[in-house]
């Protein structure tokens, strides 16, 4: 069974401050799809980014970055500069590719940055 | 790119009374639709998907019902509400494999149940 840990519950940051969000997870499959999706106040998740297994290049869009590490199941994503807007629940999720798989999600991580 | 649409945005509902939210697509054909629940704020959970017109996963037990009546509507139904049946309803739209393609998620609806 797959399962996405996002340990970090909560995190408050000021604006500008670069923060990074935690994502671990557990697959048998060696063909998977990792995704991140933002959830504003107004409740509408929000794509971010996918990436394949068989890629572990890292990306950069903008202020956001990820850091795919296959030895360490981990996914993580960072915004520099952090800003306002920011602020939301993160949420990582993954999928075995196969059949009609769905996403397993993690429990989110909720971003606070202030002014 | 394709865009979601549920409604209502919000509903109140008393315990015991029947329940159905619409959720339809535009912008796609034969897409993948999904219904999860956002409980507490938080954590998603799948509740139903279809593949196609009449077809319907269930993921979990439950006293909610799925259907499927046209290729890009997605209904969620209950005969007879719970108060645990109280949060936030999301529709999601995928092409394709769900694993290899990322889930448009419309706008939801908040339900509570009294």
């Amino acid at each position: 069974a797959q399962k996405v840990t996002q340990a970090q519950t909560e995190i408050s940051v000021v604006e500008k401050e670069d923060v990074t969000l935690d994502c671990v997870y557990e697959t048998r499959d060696t063909t998977y799809y990792l995704f991140w999706y933002k959830q504003p106040p107004s409740g509408e998740l929000v794509f971010l980014i996918r990436r394949n297994s068989f890629d572990e290049q890292n990306e950069i869009s903008g202020r956001y970055s990820w850091n795919f590490q296959k030895s360490t199941s981990s996914f993580n994503f960072t915004i520099t500069a952090s800003q306002v807007v920011d602020s939301a629940v993160y949420f990582c999720a993954l999928s075995e590719a196969r059949g009609y798989s769905t996403l397993t999600f993690g429990k989110g991580t909720m971003l606070l940055v202030s002014p | 790119s394709q865009t979601i649409h549920q409604w209502p945005a919000t509903l109140v509902q008393p315990v015991g009374s029947p329940l159905s939210l619409e959720c339809t697509v535009e912008g796609t054909s034969n897409p993948n639709l999904y219904w999860y629940r956002q409980a507490a704020g938080r954590g998603l959970q799948l509740l139903f998907y279809s593949v196609g017109i009449g077809q319907i996963s269930s993921e979990v037990p439950q006293n909610l019902s799925a259907s499927r009546p046209q290729d890009r509507q997605f209904i969620l139904s209950s005969k007879k509400l719970l108060l645990s049946d109280s949060g936030f309803y999301l529709c999601a739209s995928a092409q394709g494999l769900a694993g290899v393609n990322e889930q448009f998620f419309g706008p939801g609806t908040r339900l509570t149940v009294l």
